[in-house]
């Protein structure tokens, strides 16, 4: 039984660059959500998609967006990208909302 | 929004002996208490987890209590191990009238001396 996949496993940018990270819930997940984690910081909320519908954003600007497919699978796009950004991105799948959530480990992202 | 404060920052305990961490959370409408184990460049763990109508719940040697008056939690490990060794983060969620995003604690580097 396949746990939460993330790909790419590292990425780098350079500042105002574009990028997509891609995620695959668990087996029978059907919620997606998606975390920065700086280094040292615990996991800061981006947004949580559920029946294909953001239906909850962190404090997150707007350069920060999403999209679910069908089969429940998720991507998380970051526009203009800034130094700042250079993180860990790590997505969580459900069994619905408010239900454990299960991390995949991670897009490490460098921003150059 | 929630704002979750998690303490110490930094635990050294003797292995064989116990290790309690303790988070506050200040949104009372929270509901739902996790916690996860991340060693060092793995993802989050989850360990144990706790829903508002709960006190305390215990799995093996790890247990967690909950306290909703004074909106607190805590984490207590027995008999620790070296394989114990990892950063511990607390979160809760439940406030987001249904969909829920965890908000996380800053971590506990918690280290098992031999």
């Amino acid at each position: 039984d396949a746990g939460v996949t993330q790909s790419p496993t590292h990425l780098i940018k350079t500042r105002g660059q574009q990028v997509t990270l891609r995620c695959s819930p668990k087996s029978g997940h059907d919620t997606v959500s998606w975390y920065q984690q700086a280094l040292g910081q615990g996991p800061q909320f981006i947004f949580q998609y559920y029946e294909e519908e953001e239906r909850q954003r962190g404090n997150f600007p707007d350069r920060f967006s999403g999209h679910q497919f069908p089969n429940y699978s998720s991507e998380l796009n970051v526009n203009a990208l800034l130094l700042g950004d250079s993180a860990l991105y790590l997505c969580a799948s459900s069994q619905g909302p408010n239900q454990p959530q299960h991390f995949g480990d991670g897009t490490r992202l460098s921003i150059l | 929004g929630e704002n979750v404060e998690q303490h110490p920052s930094t635990l050294s305990v003797q292995e064989g002996d116990s290790a309690v961490i303790k988070c506050t959370y200040s949104d009372s409408a929270s509901n739902y208490f996790p916690w996860y184990k991340q060693e060092l460049g793995k993802r989050p763990q989850l360990i144990i987890d706790i829903r508002s109508n709960v006190g305390e719940k215990k799995d093996q040697r790890i247990a967690v209590t909950l306290n909703k008056t004074a909106k607190h939690f805590s984490l207590h490990i027995t008999e620790t191990q070296p394989e114990d060794s990892a950063v511990y983060f607390c979160a809760a969620s439940g406030s987001g009238g249904g969909a829920d995003g965890l908000t996380f604690g800053k971590g506990t580097h918690l280290i098992i001396q031999p």
